[in-house]
């Protein structure tokens, strides 16, 4: 059975530096979206991205956040300059039209 | 604003037991919802979809029903097992995205 990937499984970054999480989708979705769990927190949603543009983001998702699906296949989301407060677990999720979405494995980015 | 509620916050059983977790939505609107179990530190395993046209879904142990009229899902899970220690997540999907609840987290003693 297709599955999402993701990479890396965890990352460790120093505060000020920029991070790049990578997630694959299954070939045939067309709607992509990053979510984040801080520990002992809940799941929220970031953005969701159809047709190589933002459709909808949260207000976690300040500019310091970028989403990119540069080559078709990869969806990348970017941290501009992290924080402490950006540690967390990040999900890629991805679904054809209105059905069931699937979530990667996740990252845990960690900020020193 | 959709917002998700799970009761209860946690949950010991001892093995064997029958058990209901509930999760309620405020916007009624909604494409599915969906139920994952999470172990610590790990990922989101799905565990139902329960799609807004129907009224319950079932795998193996898992029930998972749904009324989308009073904003209301439930799951089900018979004879609990040690294995099934986890929390319990249940995510209501409207217009794409996810929204989910603070989840429950269920201990099963031997």
């Amino acid at each position: 059975e297709p599955e999402v990937t993701q990479t890396p499984s965890h990352q460790v970054t120093q505060m000020g530096q920029e991070v790049i999480l990578r997630c694959v989708p299954i070939s045939n979705h067309l709607y992509f979206y990053w979510y984040r769990q801080i520990l002992g927190q809940k799941v929220e949603f970031l953005v969701s991205f159809y047709n190589n543009e933002i459709s909808e983001k949260s207000e976690i998702f300040d500019d310091q956040f970028s989403v990119e699906r540069p080559d078709g296949s990869n969806f990348t989301l970017k941290i501009r300059s992290t924080k402490l407060e950006d540690s967390a677990m990040y999900f890629c999720a991805g679904r054809e039209r209105p059905y069931e979405q699937y979530f990667g494995p996740g990252t845990r980015l960690t900020v020193t | 604003k959709q917002e998700v509620t799970q009761i209860p916050a946690a949950l010991s059983v001892p093995e064997g037991e029958n058990l209901v977790l509930n999760c309620s939505f405020t916007d009624s609107a909604i494409y599915n919802l969906q139920w994952f179990r999470q172990d610590p530190g790990k990922g989101l395993t799905s565990l139902l979809l329960i799609q807004s046209s129907q009224r319950e879904q079932t795998s193996g142990r898992l029930n998972a029903s749904l009324d989308k009229s009073s904003g209301r899902s439930t799951l089900y899970i018979a004879a609990s097992q040690p294995g099934d220690s986890a929390t319990y997540l249940c995510a209501a999907n409207n217009a794409g995205k996810s929204t989910f609840g603070d989840g429950t987290t269920l201990t099963v003693k031997p």
